[in-house]
């Protein structure tokens, strides 16, 4: 049973052009929505995250935009350029007694910017 | 400050044969984790701590054991290694939530692991 759906599993964008990954959670009791970015041979690293009492947080060229009703994020990369080609992965933690926050991790996409 | 250091970076098992992944980071983080990566699986977790001395299991916990005696190291064990145990092994560390308001989870490079 996948908590977190991500689509596409890749995706091929033009320099300059939009990048929009989405995905989308069950478990309502989820209440933080980060994103990590990967590149070949490395670890994730967090990217952006949001809470769901914004429906939207920017950073730079990276946009979250969160609908608590649909149970559906996205992350949108705007002017995508051939360094943010990489794998991205979305996750969604919910507060566990004891003060941790475990992610549970969507699979993941591709992306690469072509030049 | 090195952050989450893994090693071997790279080792080669033959079915049935045991191995310790080692995990250290020198960030005081109370929490750590240990997830495998497989292509188009994502990161799914093994097991994790949140404190010396505490592990609980994660999503796929079986054939693995962990240890965490001391705060800043986690140890992945595999007693008797499967073909299906293939995979890059990510080691994380994190903050409690009352030290830093953010789930953020620092990883390291990975442990790529092949069972014959």
């Amino acid at each position: 049973q996948q908590q977190v759906k991500q689509s596409p599993q890749s995706l091929i964008v033009q320099k300059g052009g939009i990048s929009i990954i989405n995905c989308a959670y069950e478990n309502t009791a989820f209440d933080y929505f980060p994103w990590y970015q990967q590149f070949p041979g490395k670890g994730p690293a967090l990217l952006i995250a949001i809470r769901p009492d914004v429906s939207e947080k920017k950073e730079g060229r990276f946009t979250i935009s969160f609908n608590k009703s649909a149970k559906q994020f996205s992350l949108h990369i705007m002017d995508s350029q051939p360094g943010d080609s990489a794998t991205y992965f979305c996750a969604a933690s919910k507060y566990l007694p004891g003060g941790s926050y475990i992610p549970t991790f969507g699979r993941g996409t591709s992306l690469i910017v072509h030049p | 400050n090195a952050g989450v250091t893994q090693t071997p970076k790279f080792r080669v098992l033959k079915t049935g044969q045991s191995m310790t992944l080692l995990c250290a980071q020198d960030m005081n983080h109370e929490y750590m984790y240990w997830y495998r990566q497989d292509p188009g699986m994502g990161l799914r977790l093994i097991h994790y701590s949140v404190g010396e001395g505490t592990t609980a299991k994660g999503e796929v916990p079986d054939g693995y054991n962990v240890s965490r005696l001391k705060k800043q190291n986690f140890l992945l064990g595999l007693e008797s290694a499967a073909p299906s145990q293939t995979s890059v092994y990510f080691c994380a560390s994190s903050y409690e939530i009352w030290t830093a308001n953010t789930g953020e989870l620092f990883f390291g490079e990975g442990s790529r692991l092949t069972v014959l």
